[in-house]
């Protein structure tokens, strides 16, 4: 099955740049969407197909794919930014939809 | 109000049912594709199984073919899953979520419940 990999955690200051990566086989290929997840909450949409973001979400989030890594970043970085955020493709192969493990963010 | 509103969990024995639904709410139902994904204490997101927007197609992870269900009552604007012989593995907070379509290559879940707890255990 496709697999997803994430770091297990970043860690960044306030007002600077967090770069999560999120490794898979010819990822540049797939569609890439990204989910923020707050202790106790419900998973929120951040970036889908890639680069676009929901309405709702800051100019902030933004995200890139290009050959084995896609990357979401938050740029000018919050306290109410640390979160959990996960990677997520549809497999095509299977009609399965994978996650990464996850990354925590810590501000 | 657009949300989709879990219940049905609690706790169970191992090897015996559980039925969860989650009422939808703030939009077309029927138009949607369906998705439970699941998170275990302390890991990471792990999908479960979708259902088209009409229920005639059904896919499930492997961990739960088999024992899993996956319904919907587009009348009742909602989604179910049956689970049966339960296993501790099964413990999590199980959340409904709606799919999207992207480009008609891909799917991202764009409106999420707040989840329901399952907790398999003697």
């Amino acid at each position: 099955s496709y697999v997803l990999t994430q770091p297990p955690s970043v860690s960044v200051a306030p007002g600077q740049t967090a770069r999560i990566t999120c490794g898979g086989n010819n990822i540049g290929t797939n569609s890439v969407h990204w989910y923020q997840q707050k202790p106790g909450q419900a998973p929120v949409l951040v970036v889908y197909g890639g680069s676009d973001r929901p309405s709702g979400i800051p100019e902030r989030f933004s995200g890139s794919n290009s050959g084995s890594t896609a990357t979401l970043t938050i740029s000018r970085v919050e306290a109410g930014d640390e979160a959990d955020y996960y990677c997520q493709v549809w497999d095509i192969r299977t009609d399965h939809y994978v996650f990464g493990d996850g990354t925590k963010v810590t501000v | 109000q657009v949300q989709l509103v879990e219940s049905g969990g609690g706790v169970v024995q191992p090897g015996r049912s559980l039925r969860l639904s989650c009422a939808a709410s703030g939009f077309t139902f029927s138009n949607y594709g369906m998705h439970w994904v699941r998170q275990a204490p302390g890991k990471g997101l792990d999908w479960v199984t979708v259902i088209s927007y009409d229920g005639s197609n059904k896919y499930y992870v492997d961990s739960v073919k088999g024992r899993f269900t996956i319904s919907r009552d587009n009348s009742k604007n909602t989604l179910y899953l049956q689970m049966h012989s339960l296993r501790a593995e099964d413990t999590a907070v199980y959340y409904c979520a709606r799919a999207e379509e992207y480009r008609s290559s891909s799917m991202y879940f764009d409106l999420w419940g707040r989840g329901t707890l399952v907790t398999v255990s003697s």
